[in-house]
């Protein structure tokens, strides 16, 4: 069974620009949930969708949006980049909604998004 | 303010010695709790998830411990292996409040 697919593994981008990374869930996966991972804020629940909807949303502006599609796969756009928007970008799938409940979470191997 | 707070933030240990990593929490009311293992370069490994109601839980070598009471939670690695070698993430979920809080990790350094 193929695991959970980010792409593209590597961006580079500069200030004020716009980008949109995309995750593939496992397949029979509803739940995605997206993160960032920076050295010094560690890991940050950004947001999580089930079923095309946005269930819940961590402490992140507005200029981070998400959506999903119907296969469950899903897309992360960041408008109006910032340095401070470098950083591992992971996305994770399970069966349910796993925030809250028991169900094991499958990370991607993340996007590392660059910004200069 | 909910936190979580792991120590000790790094360790180093000798192949085939047992090491034991700490979660404190103040999350309140509490959901679950889960330890994740992440190799350097890749997306974190779910190790072990516990309800509030759950006291301990086993994955292969690795034992986790929760006291619902203290509010605290810890992870035992048994004979270590230099695959040991990596972060090893505490996350609390708090009921009813949709939010996942993080710790900051501790970095484990298994030496042959």
């Amino acid at each position: 069974k193929a695991g959970v697919t980010q792409t593209p593994r590597y961006l580079i981008k500069t200030r004020g620009q716009q980008v949109t990374l995309s995750c593939s869930p496992i397949s029979g996966h509803r739940s995605v949930s997206w993160y960032q991972q920076t050295p010094g804020q560690g890991l940050q629940f950004l947001f999580e969708y089930f079923s095309e909807t946005q269930r819940n949303k961590g402490n992140f502006p507005g200029r981070f949006s998400g959506r999903q599609f119907s296969n469950s796969r899903s897309e992360m756009n960041v408008s109006t980049l910032e340095l401070g928007d470098s950083a591992l970008y992971l996305c994770a799938s399970s069966l349910d909604a796993s925030a809250w409940g028991t169900d094991t979470q499958y990370f991607g191997p993340g996007t590392r998004l660059t910004v200069l | 303010k909910n936190q979580v707070e792991q120590s000790p933030q790094s360790l180093i240990i000798l192949e085939g010695k047992n090491c034991t990593l700490q979660c404190n929490y103040t999350v309140s009311p509490f959901s679950n709790l889960r330890w994740y293992k992440q190799d350097t370069g890749r997306g974190p490994v779910s190790l072990t998830i516990m309800t509030f109601s759950e006291n301990t839980k086993s994955n292969g070598r690795y034992t986790a411990t929760l006291d619902a009471d203290t509010k605290q939670s810890s992870l035992h690695i048994t004979a270590s292996q230099l695959s040991d070698s990596a972060s090893y993430i505490c996350v609390v979920s708090g009921r009813n409040t949709g939010k996942l809080i993080f710790g900051q990790g501790t970095t484990l350094q298994v030496k042959p």
